[in-house]
């Protein structure tokens, strides 16, 4: 079965630091990745997603990430926190065959908290 | 467009007690999905609606959970007999097709006491 793992429940950055949450999957053949955020009391919010193509995802709140099929990793990453990035990232797979495979399979989430 | 609603935002229930959760779809949008957050953890898949098939009941944990949507629309999970481990964020989603992006609703806290 598809698994997804994030390094490190909680990331703590200073604002202006680079931010880099990890995300590792188990599959033999590709998924569809994704990362979502939650911000608190609101629902997970879609931040990008790869599906083919170009391996460096740009998603929005100048966030972007990079699917390495060799690495079987999917890392999320900022230049600049913000103190408004402050918020629970999930990264999720949509495993292969695509066929029936409607639903998502989360990590445990990473709880990012941005330090003034 | 309005978003994916959620209905109670928080529920406290007493253990063996039976609760409902609905959920209000985006308007249009084909498929539904249920998940459960437990503290400290991702989501899991609880069960899936497209259109007028047969759901995808897979993720259900146990038969106490049952879900139901009329047509296109409204979905209601029922947790019977609720247990302690059953408290959990219950997320709810939708989607304009089966494949396209997930929607998530803010989500039901339930605390079985």
């Amino acid at each position: 079965a598809q698994s997804v793992t994030q390094l490190g429940s909680h990331v703590s950055v200073s604002e202006g630091a680079l931010v880099l949450l990890r995300c590792n999957y188990s599959s033999s053949v590709p998924p569809y990745l994704f990362w979502y955020v939650q911000y608190p009391n609101q629902g997970l919010q879609l931040l990008l997603k790869y599906t083919t193509g170009a391996t460096l995802v740009k998603g929005i709140n100048g966030f972007e990430a990079e699917f390495k099929k060799s690495e079987t990793s999917f890392h999320l990453t900022k230049p600049s926190a913000h103190m408004s990035d402050a918020a629970e990232y999930f990264c999720a797979v949509r495993p292969f065959p695509l066929q029936g495979a409607q639903k998502l399979v989360f990590g445990q989430g990473t709880r990012l908290t941005i330090n003034p | 467009g309005a978003g994916v609603s959620q209905s109670p935002s928080n529920k406290v229930t007493e253990k063996g007690k039976d609760v409902e959760l609905r959920c209000d779809p985006i308007s249009g949008h084909t498929a539904l999905y249920w998940y459960r957050q437990r503290l400290g953890q991702g989501l899991e898949f609880l069960i899936y609606f497209q259109g007028n098939s047969a759901p995808d009941k897979s993720g259900l944990p146990s038969d106490r959970f049952s879900a139901e949507r009329t047509g296109e629309s409204v979905s209601t999970l029922t947790i019977q007999r609720t247990q302690q481990e059953d408290s959990a964020v219950y997320l709810c989603a939708s989607s304009s097709q089966p494949l396209d992006e997930q929607y998530f609703g803010p989500g039901t806290r339930l605390t079985v006491t």
